[in-house]
């Protein structure tokens, strides 16, 4: 049983552009968390969606960060316009249902330069 | 709001030494309280947990006890292995009764090197 798989491991993108950041849960799980880790910070909650819905968002910024998880396919974070404040790494975790441990994936460090 | 707050690193100790990480914790309800590791270059892994007052969770000869009367969840180890090396984090959630563990509130994390 694979576990959360994310995509790409390393992105760099130039101040401007647009970040795509993919998450497959584990085979059976419906619930997956987006977490953001700072430089020499612990993770920080951003966003808790189950399949078609944002069910908690109160973590993400306002402006420039979107999260989707469709009936297919695997959970997209999309952040528009990065600026260098925006360099992190990018954890998003899974679980068959809400009170269960949260199973992670190996992150996808982004770079914006 | 609630709060985790870590003992800060690096913690650097010889191989079979006794492994003791601070975490005392702010909430204004019950939360569980959990352990991750971090290995280099990898994800969160969950290493133990508690969900009430008094609860010891245990695991890989790691240890620790959720002391409400004193707000701490201290991680420990009898005797550290070079491959313990990894940043550990505290961790709660579930403080206001939602009932959901996956938002999680971390602390900043703690680096142990541990060396032969």
């Amino acid at each position: 049983n694979a576990g959360v798989m994310q995509n790409p491991r390393h992105l760099v993108r130039r101040r401007g552009q647009e970040a795509r950041l993919r998450c497959s849960p584990m085979k059976g799980h419906s619930h997956v968390y987006w977490y953001r880790q700072l430089p020499e910070e612990g993770l920080k909650f951003m966003v808790y969606l189950q399949k078609e819905n944002i069910i908690d968002e109160s973590g993400m910024p306002k402006e420039r960060f979107s999260a989707e998880f469709p009936k297919e396919g695997p959970s997209i974070l999309r952040i528009q316009q990065v600026v260098r404040g925006d360099s992190a790494a990018y954890f998003c975790a899974s679980s068959p249902q809400e009170n269960s441990p949260l199973h992670f994936g190996n992150g996808t460090r982004l770079t914006v330069t | 709001g609630d709060s985790v707050t870590q003992m800060e690193g690096p913690v650097t100790l010889s191989e079979e030494a006794f492994l003791t990480i601070n975490c005392t914790y702010t909430a204004t309800g019950y939360p569980s309280l959990f352990w991750y590791v971090q290995y280099p270059g990898e994800g969160l892994q969950l290493l133990l947990k508690a969900t009430k007052a008094d609860d010891k969770g245990s695991n890989k000869g790691f240890e620790a006890t959720y002391r409400k009367e004193t707000t701490s969840f201290h991680l420990e180890k009898g005797s550290v292995q070079v491959s313990d090396s990894a940043v550990y984090f505290c961790a709660l959630s579930g403080s206001h009764g939602s009932g959901n563990t996956g938002k999680l509130i971390f602390g900043q994390g703690t680096t142990l090197q541990v060396k032969p």
